[in-house]
């Protein structure tokens, strides 16, 4: 039990465009989701947290009109790269927690960004 | 603020013990992770604490003192495929994960 899906696995796009990332909880509902991405040999860096039906919170530094997250259901939570720039090249990752209550949380396998 | 160290690298032998440190100044706490991260892949869980205290988990072990806001991760008996980053994460009041650098750790024969 307990998994998270993320879709794609792997982007690769051209400078200025828009790509779509998606994070599914597939056995569980998850009220929260987060938002991480990795750059290389770097740790991951917290960019948002996103509640079920509510704007997502952002981390200081991320512009939310650059990085749009909807949470419109239990199960799925989405970020889009607007305007992608090679700097934007990276590794997300998103975690999803079950419940209101309780300390776990469990990670998509992650989307490795590539922009040209 | 949220300031979380460790080691970046270290190397131990196949049987050996090796222990990471992590010390962390962070204006919430709701408890410390540990996750484990082959490259290229996302973290897996090893251990939470939110208690002083060892939590032992099979070959693996996690420590916190809350009031020195220290932890350490200790792998036991350890194996090739140890060989991965360790990542020390802190937990927000909302269980958002402020995460170390992560320690390299490279098994040798």
């Amino acid at each position: 039990g307990a998994v998270v899906s993320q879709h794609p696995s792997r982007v690769i796009c051209k400078s200025g465009t828009s790509v779509k990332i998606e994070c599914r909880s597939l056995d569980f509902q998850a009220t929260t989701m987060f938002w991480y991405r990795q750059f290389p040999k770097q740790s991951l860096m917290l960019m948002a947290t996103s509640n079920e039906g509510s704007k997502a919170t952002y981390e200081q530094g991320v512009e939310k009109d650059k990085f749009l997250i909807n949470h419109a259901s239990l199960t799925l939570s989405t970020l889009t790269v607007t305007s992608a720039h090679p700097e934007d090249s990276s590794f997300y990752i998103c975690s999803a927690k079950m419940g209101t209550s309780g300390y776990e949380q469990y990670f998509g396998p992650g989307t490795r960004l590539t922009v040209t | 603020g949220q300031n979380i160290d460790q080691p970046t690298e270290m190397t131990a032998t196949e049987g050996a013990i090796v222990q990471i440190n992590c010390t962390y100044q962070t204006s919430g706490f709701n408890g410390l992770f540990w996750y484990q991260q082959h490259a290229g892949e996302a973290p897996t869980f090893l251990s939470y604490n939110v208690l002083d205290g060892l939590e032992e988990k099979g070959r693996f072990s996690s420590f916190l003192s809350r009031s020195k806001g220290y932890s350490y991760l200790l792998l036991k008996e350890l194996q090739m495929k140890d060989s991965a980053s360790y990542l020390c994460a802190v937990a927000n009041s909302g269980y958002a994960l402020n995460f170390g650098k992560g320690t390299s750790l490279l098994v040798t024969p």
